[in-house]
């Protein structure tokens, strides 16, 4: 069953403006992370953010800042003041399990969300 | 971040032919090694899953004979795509995991483009 679900295939939006992406994602652990990635055109998977299940507070890294919805299980990204150089593919991730000494658990992508930041 | 190469980033075979891709976790020791793989247009999908020292273990649908992983040191991880054939064109990504104790970030090759003529 799919864990991770984007809704939005492709978003275009004017730069400068905010740009929200959605993530959903379906789990029954209690402990669980949740990444963004970016994929410009080279295909290298850029880290963004983080969200572990127990933080209180929403991540945040520069003008990266995500959503977290626990109870409507949802961990949206949020970029603000959007750039021409933000255009590329997004996706959402989950892992499930905190990492811990000696623990190493695998990601679950989303479908993605190409964003295109037009001039 | 982690620094993580990936040889080659690109590679155009023949049919029936081997090739071996390589992933180094340059700055930090990686237990755990993953291997995903996307195809045009496509998610990240794993492929397997491979301990240092231990034999990989392959997700459904992913033929072990076929994607041969070798993960005989903590920083040096290999897949080889024994006869290629055109299907398994792909964009080839390893993720090295575990040295990273306490941080919750997870670092990606740069990817390994695979065309198979």
């Amino acid at each position: 069953a799919q864990k991770i679900t984007q809704t939005q295939p492709g978003m275009f939006v004017q730069e400068k403006e905010a740009v929200t992406l959605d993530c959903t994602y379906d789990t029954s652990d209690q402990s669980y992370g949740l990444f963004w990635y970016k994929q410009p055109s080279s295909g290298e998977m850029i880290f963004l953010i983080y969200q572990g299940s127990y933080d209180e507070q929403n991540a945040t890294e520069g003008r990266y800042s995500l959503n977290f919805q626990k109870a409507r299980k949802s961990a949206n990204l949020v970029i603000s003041a959007s750039q021409l150089g933000d255009s590329a593919m997004y996706f959402c991730a989950m892992r499930e399990g905190e990492r811990g000494y000696g623990g190493a658990q695998k990601l679950v992508f989303g479908q993605g969300t190409r964003l295109t930041i037009n001039p | 971040g982690a620094v993580v190469s990936q040889h080659p980033s690109w590679v155009i075979c023949k049919s029936g032919t081997s090739v071996k891709i390589e992933c180094r976790s340059l700055d930090f020791q990686a237990t755990t090694m993953f291997w995903y793989r996307q195809f045009p247009k496509q998610s990240l999908m794993l492929m397997a899953t491979s301990n240092e020292g231990s034999k990989a273990t392959y997700e459904q649908g992913v033929e072990k004979d076929k994607f041969l992983i070798n993960h005989a040191s903590l920083t040096l991880s290999t897949l080889t795509v024994t006869s290629a054939h055109p299907e398994d064109s792909s964009f080839y990504i390893c993720n090295p995991t575990g040295g990273l104790i306490g941080k919750h970030e997870q670092y990606f090759g740069p990817g390994t483009r695979l065309t198979v003529t």
